[in-house]
């Protein structure tokens, strides 16, 4: 069976400070990719996609950026964190075909102070 | 581009009572549409799914959600509500092309009381 780890659970950053954070799925090969963000009291908002490795494509302008170094792994990352940033970030994949689901890991929640 | 808008953000039901919560879409072409549920501080859950077969599609912890294309609605319900029910809903429809990207409702938080 497939599962999708986030990491880390919580931060808490300052601002001006770097991001890193990490999403890896097992059990299944070349999936699709997402990150989204939720902020409070609002929807979800999706930021970068990939379809494959290497392949990264921006939603939203943003200091964010995202890279996928192998098959299964998709990072998010800043290099100077803004108040706005704050928020949970939630990694998914799929298998690309048009009617599949997409599957969410359990998120992060991150407090830029 | 295809879109989805919930009507209702907070929906305060009592246990047993009928949950409703409403979902259109906006699209150009035959929608694929989802609900999602989210408890706190946890990723989403795929409830239900509608990919252009049956119109009333069943889901997991008794929801269902019936596809009315004259309506352009995609209405979640069930039953009867429990005081697990209770978490925020998101309706999403696939966009077209190939990375099969969702877009998502803003979401209805579902109260249950006793």
């Amino acid at each position: 069976s497939q599962t999708i780890h986030q990491w880390p659970a919580t931060l808490v950053q300052p601002v001006g400070s770097p991001l890193s954070l990490e999403c890896t799925v097992e059990g299944t090969s070349n999936p699709n990719l997402y990150w989204y963000r939720q902020a409070a009291g609002r929807g979800l908002q999706l930021l970068f996609y990939s379809v494959g490795i290497g392949q990264i494509s921006s939603e939203v302008p943003q200091n964010l950026s995202a890279s996928r170094p192998q098959d299964r792994q998709f990072i998010l990352s800043s290099k100077k964190l803004l108040l706005s940033d704050s928020g949970f970030y939630l990694c998914a994949w799929n298998r690309g075909s048009s009617t599949d689901t997409q599957y969410f890991g359990p998120g992060t929640r991150l407090t830029v102070l | 581009a295809q879109s989805v808008t919930q009507l209702g953000s907070h929906v305060s039901v009592s246990e047993g009572a009928l949950v409703l919560l409403r979902c259109n879409y906006s699209s150009s072409v035959p929608p694929y549409l989802f609900w999602y549920v989210q408890y706190p501080n946890q990723g989403l859950q795929l409830l239900l799914k509608y990919t252009s077969a049956a119109t009333l599609v069943k889901g997991i912890n008794g929801f269902e959600a019936e596809f009315k294309k004259s309506e352009t609605s995609f209405h979640l319900t069930k039953p009867s509500a429990h005081m697990s029910d209770a978490a925020e809903y998101f309706c999403a429809v696939r966009e077209t092309g190939t990375a099969s990207k969702l877009t998502f409702g803003t979401g209805t938080r579902l109260q249950v009381t006793l």
